[in-house]
């Protein structure tokens, strides 16, 4: 099975400090993806990457960057906390394009954020 | 822009009854339709559907696409307790990148 891990379960953490969230799959996937939810809105896709050292720009990527030298990793960064980040923050990743008929995606197990 | 409408978002119902939960969309190059369940953690995968009419079912779940009205449905027959969960659509097209409705709330009670 595809196992993807987020570093920390829970996170507390105080504004305007740099926070790093990591997120390792073990299935050498190309596909990984950052998303926050919060109640009433659903998650919602801050960062994704197709490859090694390659990123777009997901719908809500404001005060958010990532990282992904190795395949394996994917980092999200905020680079200077604030308390509208507090949220719960899911990694997940996925086989290449077209990989057989399974478009499913693996998530972690979630980093709950806390900004005080 | 992707878009995801989940319906209702909360639901109380008791044990034994049957429930279906709605999900319509709008997407550009539709590729698939996915449902997960997510309890305390990660969202689990129920299904995927690509194919209007194709029912998939595993137990007491089961799911419909319709491509022409972009709406699926997920129904739970039988419901328990341990159905109690948030339930989430989500849709792929072109970018391949997962789009997320809000979910539905279902709470199961004795």
């Amino acid at each position: 099975d595809v196992k993807v891990t987020q570093s920390s379960r829970y996170l507390v953490k105080r504004t305007g400090e740099k926070v790093f969230l990591e997120c390792v799959q073990d299935m050498d996937h190309e596909n990984m993806f950052w998303y926050r939810q919060d109640p009433g809105l659903g998650l919602r896709l801050i960062y994704f990457s197709y490859d090694v050292k390659m990123k777009e720009k997901g719908d809500i990527p404001e005060g958010y960057s990532v990282s992904r030298e190795k395949k394996e990793r994917f980092s999200l960064i905020l680079e200077s906390a604030s308390t509208n980040q507090t949220s719960m923050y899911l990694c997940a990743s996925r086989g290449g394009f077209d990989r057989g008929a399974y478009y499913g995606y693996t998530f972690g197990s979630g980093t709950r954020l806390t900004v005080v | 822009e992707d878009k995801v409408v989940q319906s209702p978002l909360s639901l109380v119902v008791h044990e034994g009854d049957t429930v279906t939960l709605n999900c319509s969309y709008e997407v550009t190059n539709f590729r698939s339709l996915l449902w997960y369940k997510q309890e305390k953690k990660a969202p689990t995968f129920l299904f995927m559907l690509t194919s209007s009419g194709i029912e998939k079912k595993s137990g007491r779940l089961s799911s419909i696409l319709d491509k022409k009205e972009l709406f699926s449905i997920l129904n739970i027959t039988a419901t328990q307790t341990g159905d109690s969960a948030i339930y989430l659509c989500a849709v792929t097209g072109t970018a391949s990148k997962l789009t997320f409705g809000t979910g539905t709330r279902l709470q199961v009670t004795l």
